[in-house]
């Protein structure tokens, strides 16, 4: 079965700083990569997904993540946040026939202004 | 208009009672997916379906029920709802191919007391 783990459960960054949240996921076989944010009090949205290709993946807002597929991890980056970043970001895997998302338990990021 | 609309979007019921909550789509995709978000644990898939006559449990379906009436809705009920069912529900839809993103309604805040 597919999982998703992501590493940390809460980031606390100043703004400016550089940010790196953690996905690994466990699929042996052809995935499809997805990072959602969801603001307070809000839906989820995507922020970027990988299906092929580049490995370097960018994605709205100044954001992006790399695909390595010897590590199966989809690590979202963003050189410097600002304190609008404060959300939760859940990092997602699609894989085989059934074409269902399976969401990691998602990573709060609190920027200090 | 939003393109996934959930209704309601705040509901309190009592134990026991059954409860509907409604999800419709202008997006013409063909498959429909419950979650539900609960703190520390992300979204888990209640259920899904492919289209109007193909239906599917997630990992967390008992408890829950429900119906495609129409490509464009898909509607979630509580038989009996219980107070572990209290969670924050969102509804999405997404095309047939796997390397598609999912669009999320706003979410269902559902409080059984």
């Amino acid at each position: 079965a597919q999982s998703v783990s992501q590493h940390n459960h809460h980031v606390i960054l100043s703004e400016a700083a550089s940010l790196e949240l953690g996905c690994n996921y466990s699929y042996g076989g052809t995935v499809n990569l997805f990072w959602y944010v969801q603001y307070p009090g809000q839906h989820l949205q995507l922020l970027l997904k990988y299906f092929s290709g580049d490995p370097l993946v960018k994605g709205i807002k100044g954001f992006e993540a790399e695909f390595i597929k010897s590590k199966f991890s989809f690590n979202l980056r963003k050189p410097s946040v600002q304190w609008s970043d404060t959300a939760e970001y859940f990092c997602a895997v699609n894989g085989g026939s059934q074409g269902n998302l399976i969401f990691g338990k998602g990573t709060k990021l609190s920027v200090k202004p | 208009d939003a393109d996934v609309t959930q209704t309601p979007r705040n509901r309190i019921t009592k134990t026991g009672k059954r409860i509907m909550l409604e999800c419709s789509q202008t997006k013409g995709h063909d498959r429909m997916y419950w979650y539900r978000q609960d703190p520390g644990l992300g979204l888990r898939l209640i259920y899904y379906s492919f289209d109007v006559k193909d239906i599917n449990k997630g990992e967390i379906s008992d408890g829950y029920s429900v119906s495609r009436q129409a490509q464009a809705k898909f509607s979630l009920s509580l038989e009996s709802a219980i107070p572990n069912q209290t969670a924050l529900y969102f509804c999405a839809t997404r095309k047939g191919e796997t390397y598609t993103e999912a669009f999320f309604g706003q979410g269902t805040r559902l409080t059984v007391v």
